[in-house]
């Protein structure tokens, strides 16, 4: 069983529309939650991080965590071109060791 | 206030020979990892270590690759003899500590990109 996964992509909205991205992890243990985004040829960045249940906002960006579900989400809102980008859910586990996702590709179409 | 640093960015050898990258993490973070990217593949672990220690080499191949992280300097991943399918993307991060809580939020390198002819 894979540890962290995401959906397949890659994705396409229209600009202006919102981006739905997901993760899944298997560690019940996990306590931190992290979206980095990666744009081609360059490194992660990290832009969103998320701890309690619930959502967190910063901007258009928007992370939610469900740990029952063990189900992680990032919304971009009013999505732009320049979101097109690989987008890396992370997860720490309880064997102290942060596990990335294979990414999901999203592409903004203008 | 400085990022993670990484140097060579670009690096080419022939097959055979041994390649050194180097990772400065940011100031105040004592927890270094590595990782490899292929092209249109996802990040995979190679290790992660503290000062003088290994914590984690899971994601290691057995054989010609070794990273240190000295007490003092930057973190090392060297690879011994290098072969083609070695051609990569090598990221480095740096966090200021470890494991869960809200101190391990990772930040990159710009990352080397190694070239084996």
């Amino acid at each position: 069983q894979k540890e962290v996964e995401q959906n397949s992509g890659p994705l396409s909205v229209p600009e202006g529309a919102i981006a739905s991205l997901n993760c899944t992890y298997s560690d019940r243990g996990s306590q931190s939650f992290f979206w980095y985004r990666q744009y081609s040829g360059k490194s992660p960045e990290l832009i969103m991080f998320i701890y309690s249940n619930g959502d967190k906002e910063d901007g258009r960006f928007t992370a939610q965590l469900n740990k029952a579900s063990q189900y992680v989400s990032l919304l971009i809102r009013d999505s732009q071109p320049s979101d097109s980008a690989t987008y890396l859910c992370a997860v720490d586990t309880s064997y102290d060791k942060v596990i990335f996702g294979p990414g999901t590709s999203l592409s903004v179409i203008p | 206030n400085a990022g993670v640093m990484q140097n060579p960015r670009h690096l080419v050898r022939r097959r055979g020979q041994e390649a050194r990258l180097r990772c400065s993490p940011m100031k105040g973070h004592s927890h270094v990892y590595w990782y490899r990217q292929l092209p249109e593949e996802g990040l995979k672990f190679m290790v992660y270590l503290q000062k003088e220690n290994i914590i984690d080499e899971s994601g290691m191949p057995k054989e010609r690759f070794s990273a240190e992280f000295p007490k003092e300097g930057p973190s090392i991943l060297r690879i011994q003899q290098v072969v083609r399918g070695d051609s990569a993307a090598y990221f480095c991060a740096s966090s200021r500590a470890g494991g869960g809580g809200s101190y391990n939020e990772q930040f990159f390198g710009p990352g080397t990109r190694l070239t084996v002819l």
